[in-house]
This record gives C-alpha cells, structure tokens and sequence, in this order.
C-alpha cells in the first residue's frame, strides 16, 4: 500500500527555522516525484515545488522560489520543505504528494499544520 | 507560468442535480488536466487525470472533459457525500498550477 507519512504539526515564532518530513511507503521512492502544496487557511490549494529523489532535480513555483528549500534523502524514502526564517504568513498546512514523471499528483500525505505566531 | 481559471467558484446544488465545474489554462494542455476531491480538514484526492480518465474508485457519476485551454468536470447526479471543494490542476507544464477551487454547497 502506497503511504505518504507527513511530520506532526509545528509551533514557531517569526525568525524561527523550520523543516518538516514526508515520508514514502510502499513503492519505489526513487522513481517519483514528490510534490509540496501549500493551503493557508480557509483558501485553495497552491503548488510549491517538487523534487525527483532519483537525482535530486528540484523545480520551485516562482511564488515560492528563495522562500523555501526542498530536499530529499533517498537513503530513508523522505522528502523535506524547510524554512530559514519563518514569517507569520507562512501559517498554513501543508501537504506532500506523490507525482508520475511529469504528471498529476495520485497519492497525499496527510498535511502538516505549521503556525507561525509571536 | 500557467495559469488557471476555475469557474464558479461556488454553487448550491441539491441531492440528484447535475453539476459542471469548468476550468480554462491560460494556454494549451494538450489534456494534461486533473480534477481533485477536498473534504473538510482532509488531504485532497484524485478523481480524474489526462482530463477524462477516472482514477481507480471513483464513481462513474464523474466525467471529465475539454480539450485545448477549456476543461468540464461533471457530476450528473450529485450525491451527499460529494459536497466538498473541487480543485482542477495542469501538468502540462512542469512548474505545476492549480484552480482557484469550486465549493459545492447543498442547496
């Protein structure tokens, strides 16, 4: 069975650094792309990157380019989005997802909660 | 990027009513369109890729269609359980974008 695992919700101040986990299950991790979404609350679904953990070749949205990093480590089946700095506007949850080569998302994880508050 | 346009961005509709979703690319995708089920405080879910094509699962009632920049999701005979937020998405290129999303309320 195929599973995306997703990190536990995170509690940060502005300035903080953050990295969050998703970790892939039950196929071939090196042979996927794994895509980030971002949905803040109460408003639709924004598409931030992906990474191809075969090679690490990394594609970001231009809203999200210098914002975040996507990385992965094949070695454990786990893709990672992390933040240098966080800022309160990045309260949001976040989901991982599983894509064909250059194709649609057909499995998610089940979100990460990150909230940014003083 | 590409952009996309998802129309309405709500709609009441009642138990057996038949529902369209449009959504138009800013440029040719060539089909590379999926459709994806949001619940409440749930992960979204695949219904549909390559525009008409239903992932393994899903009820027959949804069909997709278009071709070009225009896409049509339809659901011919709403069920209850189908009130949720409907996002459309292209992979035609590969900085992926989605829809603005579709809430279907009940009527």
């Amino acid at each position: 069975e195929v599973q995306l695992v997703q990190s536990g919700a995170e509690v940060k101040k502005p300035g903080e650094s953050l990295k969050i986990s998703c970790k892939g299950s039950g196929y071939s991790f090196t042979s996927y792309w794994i895509g980030w979404v971002r949905q803040m609350p109460g408003k639709g679904l924004e598409w931030m990157g992906i990474i191809y953990p075969g090679d690490s070749d990394t594609r970001y949205s231009p809203s999200f380019q210098g914002q975040v990093t996507i990385s992965a480590d094949k070695s454990i089946s786990t893709a990672y989005l992390q933040w240098s700095s966080l800022k309160a506007s990045d309260t949001a949850m976040y989901y991982c997802v599983r894509h064909k080569p250059y194709s649609y998302g057909d499995y998610w994880g089940q979100g990460t909660l990150v909230t940014v508050s003083s | 990027d590409i952009q996309m346009t998802q129309s309405p961005s709500s709609l009441s509709a009642s138990v057996g009513d038949r529902v369209t979703i449009t959504c138009r690319a800013s440029q040719g995708i060539s089909n590379s369109l999926a459709w994806y089920q949001q619940k409440p405080g749930k992960a979204p879910k695949l219904l549909l890729y390559a525009a008409s094509r239903l992932e393994s699962g899903v009820p027959s009632r949804f069909s997709g269609s278009g071709s070009g920049t225009d896409y049509t999701l339809t659901i011919s005979s709403l069920q209850p359980e189908d009130f949720a937020t409907y996002y459309c998405q292209q992979y035609y290129s590969t900085l992926l974008t989605f829809g603005g999303g579709t809430k279907v309320e009940i009527k």
